[in-house]
């Protein structure tokens, strides 16, 4: 089974704090991805990443960046949090090269910024 | 016009009763689609996954895809209370492609 661990299941942190979401797969997929989830909009893509140390921005960008530097894990960073950013934070991951484009989630953190 | 729509529900259902749930897209292009359950305040958990038109069977859970009217549905025979949960449909175009567009999911709810 694959399986997507977060850091965090839930986290409260002040406006201007950085805040990092650790996200680590155990199936050696290639692409991992960080999702925000929010009543009304659904799921949008903050970045994705299909290497080591590569990133691709998502539908959302602004306000985050990311960093992989072992293929298991993809950080997400919050540089400066905004209340605005609180919000449902999902990790992804998938596997290159063989089935389809199916992406495999963690369990979330739902993050408040106050 | 969105790329994927999906009625966000709630649909109530009687135990026992099937689940009919579907979304519609405006991408041709699209060739892979999935189905999600998602619990409240969990991950979604990939529930089906399909490759072009045709139907897929798992247990009491049916993926139907229509690409020429730009359809999918799923159906759950005989739900059960554990099947209340959100449905999202996900759909992409391309092997290998990381984009997914998902819809904004269905509520579910199957009462006892």
């Amino acid at each position: 089974d694959v399986k997507v661990t977060q850091s965090s299941r839930y986290l409260v942190k002040r406006t201007g704090e950085k805040v990092f979401l650790e996200c680590v797969q155990d199936m050696d997929h290639e692409n991992m991805f960080w999702y925000r989830q929010d009543p009304g909009l659904g799921l949008r893509l903050i970045y994705f990443s299909y290497d080591v140390k590569m990133k691709e921005k998502g539908d959302i960008p602004e306000g985050y960046s990311v960093s992989r530097e072992k293929k298991e894990r993809f950080s997400l960073i919050l540089e400066s949090a905004s209340t605005n950013q609180t919000s449902m934070y999902l990790c992804a991951s998938r596997a290159s090269g063989t089935g389809g484009n199916e992406q495999y989630f963690g369990p979330g953190t739902r993050l408040t910024v106050t | 016009q969105k790329e994927v729509e999906q009625d966000p529900g709630p649909l109530s259902v009687p135990e026992g009763a099937i689940v009919s749930l579907n979304c519609t897209y405006s991408n041709s292009a699209f060739q892979y689609f999935m189905w999600y359950r998602q619990y409240s305040r969990k991950g979604p958990e990939l529930l089906m996954y399909t490759y072009s038109s045709g139907n897929k069977e798992d247990g009491r859970f049916t993926a139907q895809v229509d690409k020429s009217s730009k359809y999918i549905s799923l159906f759950i025979r005989d739900s059960q209370p554990s099947d209340s949960a959100t449905y999202l449909c996900a759909m992409s175009a391309g092997y290998g492609n990381n984009r997914l567009a998902f819809g904004k999911g269905n509520q579910v709810v199957v009462i006892p």
